[in-house]
């Protein structure tokens, strides 16, 4: 079982906004650890799309923005597009184990 | 631009050794502050961090495989490397090497394209 958990999957209309939640413990999110955000388009390896301050990679639009509070952090996409459609995985680290944890990862479908 | 491209045999035996490769090209791997990362996922399931060396040689390893698990560089060829031994079919996923930044934001940034492992007699 992940670490971090997350929704399997979520949906929206283009055009909506749509949030994705990840929630930990205080071995990791709740421990001030950062969380960061990787996109997985159909096919292809993730790609890291939103660190733990806000910083997008070149390419990346303001649409998504992450947020974290306590144990749990969410990323939010506005002005949803079907390119959009992908997976999404949240990342932190844990003090107790030691080691990068990621969520299990939550399919976007753009309905 | 920094570039990551995994290879190695697709498939292995139960109770063999998986050895894959990662080789990196636009970037030094014994150089600045970075890691040099291995990531798996199992078909329809989540990432799972198996480990990195540093660009010092220095390794760390998920606890749960760190008896069947070393990571090491070749330097000269600008080259990491993933031996996984004991293989069972739980083993059998998408093997990702991926660089991890230093300092005060630690992220994945960089990925190769992925290598699939199947453990299969």
């Amino acid at each position: 079982q992940p670490v971090l958990t997350q929704p399997p999957s979520v949906s929206g209309a283009p055009g909506q906004r749509v949030t994705i939640s990840c929630t930990g413990s205080r071995s990791n999110i709740g421990a001030g650890h950062d969380v960061h955000w990787y996109q997985q388009l159909p096919g292809t390896a993730p790609r890291l799309l939103i660190d733990d301050k806000n910083n997008r990679p070149s390419g990346v639009p303001d649409r998504f923005s992450g947020s974290k509070s306590g144990t749990s952090a969410s990323l939010a996409i506005t002005g949803l597009q079907a390119e959009d459609e992908a997976d999404y995985h949240c990342q932190s680290y844990d003090r107790s184990l030691s080691v990068w944890v990621f969520g299990g990862g939550t399919k976007l479908t753009v309905l | 631009q920094v570039q990551l491209q995994e290879s190695g045999p697709g498939l292995v035996k139960p109770s063999q050794t998986l050895s894959l490769t990662c080789t990196v090209s636009g970037g030094s791997i014994s150089s600045g502050d970075y890691y040099w990362n291995w990531i798996r996922q199992p078909a329809g399931k989540g990432l799972e961090w198996i480990g990195h060396i540093s660009t010092s040689g220095s390794t760390n390893y998920i606890p749960s495989l760190k008896s069947r698990v070393t990571i090491s560089a070749d330097m000269s060829k600008n080259q990491f490397s993933l031996k996984l031994s004991s293989v069972t079919a739980a083993d059998t996923a998408m093997y990702y090497c991926a660089r991890q930044t230093g300092g005060n934001i630690v992220t994945f940034d960089y990925w190769g394209q992925g290598t699939r492992a199947t453990v299969s007699s």
